[in-house]
């Protein structure tokens, strides 16, 4: 399926370290957005890389993707109290957004 | 000021029962979804609007009827609950369909079947 799969289900870091998060896809995409969701919210978008593009930078986020290698990474670097959440890819195919289940990202301080 | 609103927040029926949820886009959004999140958070696309003509029909039973009845709004009922349809419901709105940008969600309506 298109369904991107998230890596690793969940993350514990310490503040101030960098958090990186693994996204893997199975078929051709438009498109690859991240998104974010606190407990209890809905979800935020944070950042969309088109298929011709390798890296994107947005503040503290950094997101790279690898069309040959059909997977993404997302980096946050310099981490705070507050980006304790989920965080999801999303594939862009012909018609629809389709999300994976989720990384969980606590960041202890 | 709330982009994407979604009415009730929390609710909780019993087996059988009928029930609706509403959403409210004030984005002049072309293109509204319905989304399904289960316990395990994964998020699954049920239904897709654009401009208040059906798009995507994600397999979902028949129970579950959508409506339009403009490009600001789409409301989801559900007849006969079943204990399986208890998950958090996102209503969420996009500029265009097809190649889609951003998603803007709304804060959810979690639906608790007893």
């Amino acid at each position: 399926s298109q369904q991107g799969e998230e890596d690793p289900q969940a993350l514990s870091i310490q503040e101030g370290e960098n958090a990186t998060m693994n996204c893997s896809y199975k078929t051709s995409i438009n498109n690859l957005q991240w998104y974010r969701q606190n407990s209890g919210r809905g979800l935020v978008h944070l950042i969309l890389i088109r298929s011709n593009e390798r890296e994107k930078h947005s503040g503290r986020l950094r997101v790279t993707l690898d069309t040959s290698k059909k997977s993404s990474s997302l980096l946050i670097t310099a981490s705070r109290a507050a980006d304790t959440a989920s965080y999801f890819c999303a594939t862009q195919g012909a018609q629809k957004l389709v999300f994976g289940q989720g990384t969980r990202l606590t960041i202890n301080p | 000021d709330t982009a994407v609103s979604q009415t009730p927040k929390y609710l909780v029926t019993q087996m059988g029962n009928d029930k609706s949820i509403k959403c409210e886009q004030n984005l002049g959004h072309d293109t509204m979804y319905w989304y399904k999140q289960d316990s395990k958070k994964f998020l699954k696309i049920m239904f897709s609007y654009n401009n208040k003509e059906l798009i995507i029909n994600e397999t979902v039973p028949n129970r579950f009827s959508p409506k339009s009845p403009d490009k600001a709004h789409l409301n989801l009922h559900i007849n006969s609950l079943e204990l399986g349809d208890s998950a958090v419901y996102f209503c969420a709105s996009s500029p265009r369909t097809g190649n889609t940008g951003e998603l803007f969600f709304g804060e959810g309506s979690r639906l608790t079947v007893l």
